[in-house]
């Protein structure tokens, strides 16, 4: 079956530290990954995503390639700020059913000190 | 654009009540909605997919006798947890899917306490 891996938090950095967070999954054929963050009480929101190999996710400063051959999708970023603090989840996606289930990460809790 | 709804935010129940929690796509239309729950400190489980106008799939091990999805129409999913217990607190989040599309928009989730 499907699975995601990704790296054991908490991660702590000081402010305009270097970011990073492996990940790294399991699946049959050609899923799409995601990577969504979720601040404190809320839902989660769409950080970033690529569809196909070797395509670049990015958005606010992140970035992810997906990498077919170490089928991982790193999560990095080069200067975090106190707002990057967030809990941040690799996911992938792979149509079964005629529905795009969602498989995720157990998370990884962000926290940048000033 | 893409914005999901989930009300109340927060809902305390005493214990053996119902209460439902609704989802809704504000601005599109969505044939699938999904339904997770989330323990503190964890990843978000599935409990179930629901398509618009059929009955809801539900994963291994939760009970749709107890957690009754409705999705009666393309922008609303109600979820009703039935006979409340103290073990059923939890963060419970909803996500839809744009018809046509694989994306999921997740809502800002529902703390369900029960006393």
């Amino acid at each position: 079956g499907n699975s995601v891996t990704q790296m054991e938090g908490p991660v702590t950095l000081s402010e305009e530290a270097f970011l990073t967070i492996n990940c790294t999954y399991t699946a049959t054929g050609y899923p799409s990954l995601f990577w969504y963050v979720q601040y404190p009480g809320e839902g989660l929101q769409l950080l970033l995503k690529a569809t196909k190999a070797d395509d670049k996710g990015s958005n606010k400063g992140f970035e992810a390639t997906y990498r077919k051959e170490t089928t991982s999708f790193h999560l990095e970023k080069g200067s975090v700020q106190v707002s990057d603090s967030a809990v941040y989840f690799c996911a992938l996606t792979y149509s079964g059913a005629g529905s795009y289930q969602l498989t995720f990460g157990k998370g990884t809790k962000l926290s940048v000190i000033p | 654009g893409a914005v999901v709804s989930q009300h109340p935010s927060r809902v305390i129940c005493k214990s053996g009540t119902s209460v439902k929690i609704e989802c809704r796509s504000l601005d599109f239309q969505a044939t699938t909605m999904f339904w997770y729950r989330q323990f503190p400190k964890q990843s978000l489980m599935l409990m179930a997919t629901s398509n618009e106008g059929s009955k809801a799939t539900y994963e291994q091990g939760v009970e749709k006798d107890k957690f009754l999805i409705n999705h009666a129409s393309l922008t609303l999913s109600t979820l009703t947890v039935t006979s409340a217990h103290p073990e059923d607190s939890s963060f419970y989040i909803c996500s839809a899917s744009p018809s046509g599309t694989y994306e999921q928009y997740f809502g800002p989730g529902t703390r369900l306490t029960v006393t």
